[in-house]
């Protein structure tokens, strides 16, 4: 079967940097999604990563290993802003996104 | 432009009535998408169409069916609600011709089957 997993809750600091990590097991890859949704919104795009390395767009990192099939989403200087949950998705082979079940992120001043 | 909207935000809806939920994109996309979303789970897609005129069944299709017959609208009907299709229900679109092809997610409706 197909499974994304990454961590149900985690707490970070104001200011601090947090790294948010996400595994998958897919019938196929074609692409790994971050989405940020706040509580009550919708999810809204945050990076895409299809090669292995570092993707980098402002204080938002998304890394990717495919032959680990493991990434992970690097937040800088934290901000209260940032409190929501982190979704991990695989494109797989038939072009659909398999999602994870989100990673809730809570930040204390 | 509006993006992806959605209607009605929320419903509460006795077991066994009927109902459409309707999305509306204005941004031109060939694909889009219906999921629901349950506390502790992923997104589940229900039905897909990657162009107007055609539909495909997600991971959860049971109990759904949906319609695409332009580009713009995609609405997905419950022809017999039970209770276990309370959930909250997001419209997404995405423009597959290239890129990321990221997608677009509406803001969702809340419903309530009792």
């Amino acid at each position: 079967g197909q499974n994304i997993d990454q961590p149900t809750e985690m707490t970070a600091t104001e200011g601090a940097i947090v790294q948010i990590n996400c595994t998958y097991q897919t019938s196929g890859f074609n692409g790994l999604f971050w989405y940020q949704q706040h509580a009550g919104e919708a999810p809204t795009f945050l990076s895409y990563n299809v090669l292995d390395g570092l993707e980098e767009k402002g204080r938002f990192s998304s890394f990717l290993s495919r032959s680990k099939g493991y990434s992970y989403l690097l937040l800088k200087e934290l901000q209260m802003k940032d409190s929501a949950s982190y979704l991990c998705a695989v494109r797989d082979s038939n072009y659909q996104l398999i999602w994870g079940a989100g990673t809730k992120l809570i930040i204390k001043p | 432009t509006a993006g992806i909207t959605q209607a009605p935000t929320s419903q509460i809806l006795a077991a066994g009535r009927s109902m459409t939920l309707r999305c509306t994109q204005d941004m031109r996309h060939n694909a889009m998408y219906w999921y629901r979303q349950d506390l502790g789970l992923g997104l589940r897609l229900i039905h897909y169409s990657n162009t107007a005129g055609t539909t495909g069944k997600g991971e959860v299709p049971d109990g759904y069916s949906v319609s695409r017959a332009n580009t713009d609208d995609f609405p997905l009907t419950l022809a017999s609600a039970v209770p276990s299709q309370t959930s909250v229900y997001f419209c997404a679109s995405s423009d597959t011709s290239g890129g990321p092809n990221e997608q677009f997610f509406g803001p969702g409706t809340r419903l309530t089957v009792l």
